[in-house]
């Protein structure tokens, strides 16, 4: 048990749906971040929050939009999603930026397809 | 651009050593990570070197050569439950992690 948790573990959708992703950690961190890995690819950085402040947003499309209503909860909502962005969208807490020292702790992921 | 280069795929035996390299370009170098991924599981820390040099814990081992760009992540007395995906990331400039693609170590028995 690593501490970070996310719901739901499985999602299918359409390309016409709206759902959103849960992340809660129970670390006590102040940086949480949304990660895509797809099959034989580096894990892609979507989104950071450190203070609940969003401070990184690479160049990720609009259909994925983040929520950061305090430092142990984060949400990832989807709308109008693409086939290509099927993956498994794993989310993660570290105890703050800045840091030399910044191990980040990862949830189990959500696997997500798009019909 | 930043680039992590580590192998795709290795094999080893049950009770061997085996070696993971992980080469790196970066903008700025904050420290080296390595994790290790289970199939359906999450990414679990192993090692974290931010000085040149070999960082030795139980029976895993990270080595840096920050001159070089270099890392490796060795593994001693190979275990079946040691099959998984071996992931190196760069903390850069910016304290964000640039990830390789992850290494998939396979032992046979």
């Amino acid at each position: 048990e690593t501490g970070v948790t996310q719901t739901p573990r499985h999602l299918v959708m359409g390309m016409t749906n709206k759902k959103s992703l849960k992340c809660e950690q129970h670390l006590g961190h102040n940086a949480m971040y949304w990660y895509k890995q797809s099959a034989k690819k580096p894990l892609e950085l979507m989104f950071v929050y450190n203070f609940k402040e969003q401070t990184e947003n690479n160049s990720v499309p609009s259909r994925f939009s983040p929520e950061c209503p305090n430092s142990s909860h984060l949400f990832l909502h989807l709308h109008t999603l693409q086939p290509e962005d099927s993956a498994l969208y794993l989310c993660a807490s570290s105890q703050e930026i800045g840091g030399q020292y910044n191990e980040q702790f990862f949830g189990p992921g959500t696997r997500l397809t798009v019909l | 651009g930043q680039n992590i280069d580590q192998p795709t795929e290795m094999t080893a035996t049950e009770g061997a050593i085996v070696q993971i390299n992980c080469t790196y370009q970066t903008s700025g170098f904050n420290g080296l990570f390595w994790y290790q991924q289970h199939a359906g599981e999450a990414p679990t820390f192993l090692s974290y070197n931010v000085l040149d040099g070999l960082e030795e814990k139980g029976r895993f081992s990270s080595f840096l050569s920050r001159s070089k760009g270099y890392s490796y992540l060795l593994l001693k007395e190979l275990q079946m439950k040691d099959s998984a995906s071996y992931l190196c990331a760069v903390q850069d400039s910016n304290y964000q992690l640039i990830w390789g693609a992850g290494t998939k170590l396979i032992i046979k028995p």
